[in-house]
């Protein structure tokens, strides 16, 4: 089945930019997601690629896409102690009921 | 942004009685949408895709006569946690599917049996 990783924990300084990664193993992945999770909450839609694109970026946000490895990355500009929560990265397969698939989360905590 | 509300967004029961939550999209239209359930900690595992009209399809090792789902209209569905236990305890978020593959996430209820 799918199959999809992510470190569990990073740490950044206010002001620098975090890079969060997932790798996944289903090559027919069509759509792929970055979900923000606050404590206590549901899942905040942040940002999606297509699987044909390589990029994408919206305002402070990046998502890199490598198809060949199958790595997905989520680049977060001037991180904000507001940016603290878990980081979700998500998959749809090509073939199924069109549900996700979540990576493990990162959890996010910015040092002031 | 698409919104998707859930109520109750916390809710305490006894063990034996059930417990429902409704899941709810507020400015459009779902014929899809899907209940997961997340331990602490943890990610989100999903229960059940849920389809306006139709039964819900449930995932391998949830007990579709415990978690009953309900897709009434294209803004509502329905999960029931009958027969509650101290073991289902667990935070249920449900997502709606909206254009454009997109899923939107209600805020999640947390159920306490006790």
């Amino acid at each position: 089945g799918e199959d999809v990783e992510q470190s569990l924990f990073l740490s950044v300084r206010e002001g620098d930019s975090s890079v969060i990664n997932c790798t996944y193993t289903d090559s027919s992945s069509t759509y792929l997601y970055w979900y923000k999770q606050e404590p206590g909450a549901g899942l905040q839609l942040l940002t999606y690629i297509f699987s044909n694109m390589d990029m994408k970026q919206d305002q402070r946000l990046t998502v890199l896409l490598n198809k060949k490895d199958k790595h997905l990355s989520l680049r977060i500009a001037d991180t904000q102690t507001g940016d603290s929560a878990i980081y979700f990265c998500a998959e749809i397969p090509a073939t199924g009921a069109n549900n996700l698939f979540f990576g493990t989360g990162t959890r996010l905590t910015v040092i002031p | 942004g698409a919104v998707v509300s859930q109520h109750p967004s916390w809710v305490i029961c006894k063990s034996g009685t059930s417990v429902k939550i409704e899941c709810r999209s507020l400015d459009f239209q779902a014929t899809t949408m899907f209940w997961y359930r997340q331990f602490p900690k943890q990610s989100l595992m999903l229960m059940a895709t849920s389809n306006e009209g139709s039964k819900a399809t449930y995932e391998q090792g949830v007990e579709k006569d415990k978690f009953l789902i309900n897709h009434a209209s294209l803004t509502l569905s329905t999960l029931t946690v009958t027969s509650a236990h101290p073991e289902d305890s667990s935070f249920y978020i449900c997502s709606a599917r909206g254009g454009a593959n997109e899923q939107y996430f209600g805020p999640g209820t947390r159920l306490t049996v006790t």
